[in-house]
Formats: structure tokens, sequence, C-alpha cells
């Protein structure tokens, strides 16, 4: 079983819909989770990290995390062309350093 | 605040031969991340650095080695080059270290083994 799991998609959204993406980890322990953003050829970019069980918002992106469930996901509302990329779900399994486990990644496209 | 540069950004090597990436973090930064990513395994963590050491490997296979210098730049080296070493390597830079610290990326290092 693999670390970090995403659904690969491609995920079809149409414009200004809610693009659901979804996240499960196998380290009960881990304690710290993270959404980047990779478009084609570019280095991945930080979205949103979450730490604690519940809800975050940050503009039109909410990210959510169920330790019980060992599941994180992330929420885009109004879905924008600009948000077509590669969602990277990211999990740290070592509370006193660095140790960032990414799951393979969900690609997201948004129909106009 | 200038961000994570990696050099060099593009390299052609041919198997057997070694390489040397170079990753300087965002000034300040003192904890360095590699990383490496390919179609097919995608992120795969290779190790991490704090205060010129290493505090966490990845699963790869001793060829690949790292070291940090006193100034929180880091360089990654790969000796007797395989064509599986093809892969975009990512260097990530964090403050410090700690399960809540976010890590920033430079654009990467693209490598080729012909």
């Amino acid at each position: 079983q693999k670390e970090v799991e995403q659904n690969s998609g491609p995920l079809s959204v149409p414009e200004g819909a809610i693009a659901s993406l979804n996240c499960t980890y196998s380290d009960r322990g881990s304690q710290s989770f993270f959404w980047y953003r990779q478009y084609s050829g570019k280095s991945p970019e930080l979205i949103m990290s979450i730490y604690s069980n519940g809800d975050k918002e940050d503009g039109r992106f909410t990210a959510q995390l169920n330790k019980a469930s060992q599941y994180v996901s992330l929420l885009i509302r109004d879905s924008q062309p600009s948000d077509s990329a590669t969602y990277l779900c990211a999990v740290n399994t070592d509370s006193s350093a660095s140790k960032i486990i990414f799951g393979s990644g969900t690609r997201l496209s948004i129909r106009p | 605040k200038a961000g994570v540069t990696q050099t060099p950004r593009y390299l052609i090597k041919t198997r057997g031969q070694q390489v040397t990436l170079s990753c300087s973090p965002i000034s300040g930064h003192r904890s360095v991340s590699w990383y490496q990513q390919t179609p097919g395994q995608g992120l795969q963590f290779l190790f991490e650095y704090f205060s010129e050491t290493q505090r966490n490997k990845g699963n790869f296979p001793g060829r690949f080695s790292g070291r940090q210098f006193s100034n929180s730049r880091s360089e990654m080296n790969v000796s007797t080059l395989e064509l599986g070493d093809s892969a975009l390597y990512l260097c990530a830079s964090s403050p410090t270290v700690g399960g809540e610290e976010t890590q920033y990326f430079g654009p990467g290092t693209r490598l080729l083994v012909l």
C-alpha cells in the first residue's frame, strides 16, 4: 500500500463549479498535511497546509482533514481554467524533521 | 526575497558518469530537501539537510548522496548514472525543520541520462 494515495484523474470539472480532490495516507502518526499545485513543466507550489482536524479556508480553497479516517481533501470553489493543473497531496511523516511523502497527484481539468 | 535557485537547469549525461546538482535556498532558510520526480514514480523524497547534517533519507541507493555547506547551500551527487536516473530533481527549502514547516520548491534540474 502506498503511503499517500490519490486518484490520478483526470478530473474534469466545469468552470464555476466546485472541484473536490481527495487523499488518504497510511501513517497514523502523521501531523502535517499539504496541498501543492503543479503546472506542467513547473515545480510544485504550496496551496494549503493543514495540521488540525476540520476545515481550513483560504480564498477559493478549503482543506479538510480527518485524522481518524486518515483522509485529507481539497475543495476549489468557483473553479477557473487557470486551476487546471496536477494537485499533489503531501504528508510529513516526521514531526521533528521534514520528510514529506507525496501522492502521485490528481490531474484536474477545468472545462470552459 | 529571491526564491530557491537550482543549477544547472538542464543536464545531459551518459551512463556511468557522475553528476553534481546545486541548490541555493531562500535567504535565511536552513533546511534543504531533495526530491526526484519521474512520470512513473511521482515525487520521491531523497534526503533532507539541516545545519550541514543529513536528518532524513529516502529509499534510494548509495549512489545518491548530498551535502550542505555552512551557508545552507546544498549539493546532490549521483554516481555511476543509470538510464533510470533521468528525472526532474527538485530542491526545496524551509526556514528550519519540523512537521509544520512549509517547503518552497526551486525550478528543478532536468537530468537526461543517455
